[in-house]
């Protein structure tokens, strides 16, 4: 079973741009949710899509959006880059039947640098 | 809120010896989730071993074991026969509504 898909691996933006970033769950997950990885704050939980719908998010300003598609398929967008924004972007599938038990399973992630 | 607390910021281990690395969380839920994963320099997070709040027995996944002390609200990782690539951070994560919350992580350098 292939695991979970991010595109792009790398990019490279400037300020005030915005990008979009994509990620494939596993075959048969409905859930996928959202992460930021930074060295200065670590990991921190983003949103979380389920049926096309956000069932949980993270306390990111409104820059910061996401949505799921029919098919499961997730992207994020993040509108007027600034220098800390710069980060890995890791995407997480599940089943999303247990809020409490799910086992999250990543992708490689996307680093994105802000010039 | 859940915390997560990882308090070794990094650990240096001998090629086949066991390590053990600590985690203990807060939370008021009597209903909750544990893991353990690996990122190594690549970046991508590796699922390890997942403990729940009721389960009788300690998890275990190969050479993966979950030492869980409930009372104490602790969840240490045990490493058993470390090999040069376990080399990584590994972090704790606590899991509530869909989220996971993560601890700082642990860097475990395995040297041959």
């Amino acid at each position: 079973k292939a695991g979970v898909t991010q595109t792009p691996r790398y990019l490279i933006k400037t300020r005030g741009q915005q990008v979009t970033l994509s990620c494939s769950p596993i075959s048969g997950h409905r859930s996928v949710s959202w992460y930021q990885q930074t060295p200065g704050q670590g990991l921190q939980f983003l949103f979380e899509y389920f049926s096309e719908t956000q069932r949980n998010k993270g306390n990111f300003p409104g820059r910061f959006s996401g949505r799921q598609f029919s098919n499961s398929r997730s992207e994020m967008n993040v509108s007027t880059l600034e220098l800390g924004d710069s980060a890995l972007y890791l995407c997480a599938s599940s089943h999303g039947t247990s809020g409490r038990t799910d086992t999250q399973y990543f992708g490689p992630g996307t680093r994105l640098t802000v010039l | 809120a859940q915390k997560i607390t990882q308090t070794q910021p990094g650990m240096f281990v001998q090629e086949k010896e066991a390590v053990t690395l600590d985690c203990t969380y807060d939370t008021s839920d009597p209903s909750y989730g544990l893991f353990w994963y690996k990122q190594p320099s690549s970046g991508e997070m590796i699922f390890l071993i997942y403990q729940g709040s009721y389960d009788q027995q300690n998890a275990t996944e190969g050479r993966y074991s979950l030492n869980f002390q409930k009372a104490r609200k602790s969840a240490n990782l045990v490493i058993s026969a470390s090999q040069l690539g376990d080399s990584a951070m590994y972090f704790c994560a606590f899991i509530n509504d869909y989220k996971l919350s993560f601890g700082a992580g642990t860097t475990v350098t395995v040297r041959a």
